[in-house]
């Protein structure tokens, strides 16, 4: 049972556009949830969060929306540049049982930005 | 700090084989997870621990896989016998255990069951 996924396997945008990425998960008790980047031959690392408390988090080209009644979030990355062609992954966590940081991942999207 | 140091990068071996995947977390980290990566599941958690210790492995496809922690600073993954479905990239992880945690990986394990 896929909690958390991401529908489409991949995107491609034209450099200096917006890239939006969507992520949608089933357990109402995630309250954290996460946007990790990959690399090929590199493993995931950490790019943005945002906690249920919140509906928006932003740094600096990258803002995190969370939409909880809908159970569902978006990676909007403005502008695109090329270097941010890569896989990326959703994650969530359950914030008040969870003291070991379980992560649960999405499936991944990966982004191609054109020149 | 290195980072968490996963080995081997690569792996290819024939099926029923033996296939063990180690990994140094980041020193001062107490939690730990092993992840395999597919098209189909994306980032699928198989175990995690915490302290060195086991806490939740229902991720664990099979009992042909099995994972230990002796210590705080290794972990081995084990999959005895090996066969070609399970060839993916297997990823570790650390963290401090804490809320609102994010977690640092390894560089993964390309593993190919032949």
């Amino acid at each position: 049972d896929q909690q958390v996924k991401q529908n489409s396997p991949s995107l491609s945008v034209q450099e200096g556009r917006i890239s939006i990425l969507n992520c949608d998960y089933t357990n109402s008790m995630f309250d954290y949830f996460l946007w990790y980047k990959k690399y090929p031959a590199e493993g995931p690392t950490f790019l943005i969060s945002i906690s249920s408390i919140k509906d928006k988090n932003e740094d600096g080209r990258f803002t995190v929306f969370l939409n909880k009644s809908a159970k569902h979030l978006s990676l909007h990355i403005v502008p695109s540049q090329p270097g941010d062609s890569a896989v990326y992954f959703c994650a969530a966590s359950v914030f008040q049982t969870s003291n070991t940081g379980k992560l649960i991942f999405g499936q991944g999207t990966t982004l191609q930005v054109k020149p | 700090d290195a980072g968490v140091i996963q080995s081997p990068r690569h792996e290819v071996t024939e099926m029923g084989q033996e296939v063990t995947l180690r990994c140094k977390p980041i020193s001062g980290h107490n939690s730990l997870f092993w992840y395999r990566q597919t098209m189909m599941r994306g980032l699928e958690l198989l175990i995690y621990f915490n302290n060195n210790v086991p806490i939740d492995d229902s991720g664990m496809p099979e009992d042909r896989f099995s994972a230990k922690m002796p210590n705080a600073s290794f972990s081995t993954l084990k999959i005895q016998p090996s066969e070609p479905r399970d060839s993916a990239v297997y990823f570790c992880a650390s963290g401090t255990g804490a809320t609102n945690e994010k977690l640092f990986f390894g560089s993964g394990t390309q593993l190919s069951v032949l």
